[in-house]
C-alpha cells in the first residue's frame, strides 16, 4: 500500500504570506494520479488540483500544484483568510485503491 | 448545480447494520464513478469504496471488505453503501464522491452522513 506522508502538520502563517504544502508518496506515483483537497470544519472536502497541477473547475489561480515521482507539492501564492483550512493530498494507483495523506492544517498566525 | 445528498445515518449497534443511500443530480450520474469516503471524528479522509459507472467493478479498503457492499440504481441516480457486521471503528462521518473515470481524484462530495457504531 502505497503511504503518503504530509508535511508540515500545521503550518502557522499571516494573510498575504505564501504557504508550501508538501504530500511525499512511499513509491512513485503517476502525476496524472495525483490530486489535492481542502476541508474547512464542518464541510465536504473540496478538490483543488488533479493530475498534480491541473486546478479544478472554479479554483482561484491562487493555488498551484508541481511535482512528479514521489515528491509533491502545493502552493498557496498569496494566503486569503477563506484559505485557513486543513489540506490534504490524495493518489489512486494501479492496484485500484485511493489513499489519501494525513493531512496539513494552515492556520492563521 | 451538482448535488450530493447522503442519507441513513444513525446510531447502530455493535454487529448490526445499516444502508446510506447517496442521491444525486445536477449531472449525468450514470457516466460518473461513484465513492464512498469516511472521517472519523477528528481524524483525517480515508477511501471506503468505489464502484464503475455500470455497477459491474466494486472496489473496497481492506478494512471494509467482506462486510460492506456499495451499489448503484443509475435509473434513480443513486448510490448506496450497504454496511453490515459495524464495528466502533467504522464511527465516521461518510462521504459519498464522484469521479470522472479514469481520473482517480473526487470532484464533487456531498455533506456527510454520520454514522456512530455504540451500544
Amino acid at each position: 500500500e502505497i503511504v503518503l506522508t504530509q508535511s508540515p502538520g500545521t503550518l502557522s502563517l499571516s494573510p498575504g504570506e505564501r504557504a508550501t504544502l508538501s504530500c511525499r508518496t512511499s513509491q512513485s506515483v503517476s502525476s496524472n494520479y495525483l490530486a489535492w483537497y481542502q476541508q474547512k470544519p464542518g464541510q465536504a472536502p473540496r478538490l483543488l488540483i488533479y493530475g498534480a497541477s491541473s486546478r479544478a473547475t472554479g479554483i482561484s489561480d491562487r493555488f498551484s500544484g508541481s511535482g512528479s515521482g514521489t515528491d509533491f507539492t502545493l502552493t498557496i501564492s498569496r494566503l486569503e483568510p477563506e484559505d485557513f483550512a486543513v489540506y490534504y493530498c490524495q493518489q489512486y494507483d494501479y492496484s485500484i485503491r485511493w489513499t489519501f495523506g494525513q493531512g496539513t492544517k494552515v492556520e492563521i498566525k | 448545480e451538482v448535488q450530493l445528498l447522503e442519507s441513513g445515518g444513525g446510531l447502530v449497534q455493535p454487529g448490526g447494520s445499516l444502508r446510506l443511500s447517496c442521491a444525486a443530480s445536477g449531472f449525468t450520474f450514470s457516466s460518473y464513478v461513484m465513492a464512498w469516503v469516511r472521517q472519523a471524528p477528528g481524524k483525517g479522509l480515508r477511501w471506503v469504496s468505489t464502484i464503475s459507472v455500470d455497477g459491474g467493478a466494486t472496489y473496497y479498503a481492506d478494512s471494509v471488505k467482506g462486510r460492506f457492499t456499495i451499489s448503484r440504481d443509475n435509473s434513480k441516480k443513486t448510490s448506496y453503501l450497504q454496511m453490515n457486521s459495524v464495528r466502533a471503528e467504522d464511527t465516521a462521518v461518510y462521504f459519498c464522491a464522484s469521479s470522472v473515470p479514469g481520473s482517480g481524484s473526487f470532484d464533487n462530495w456531498g455533506q456527510g452522513a454520520l454514522v456512530t457504531v455504540s451500544s
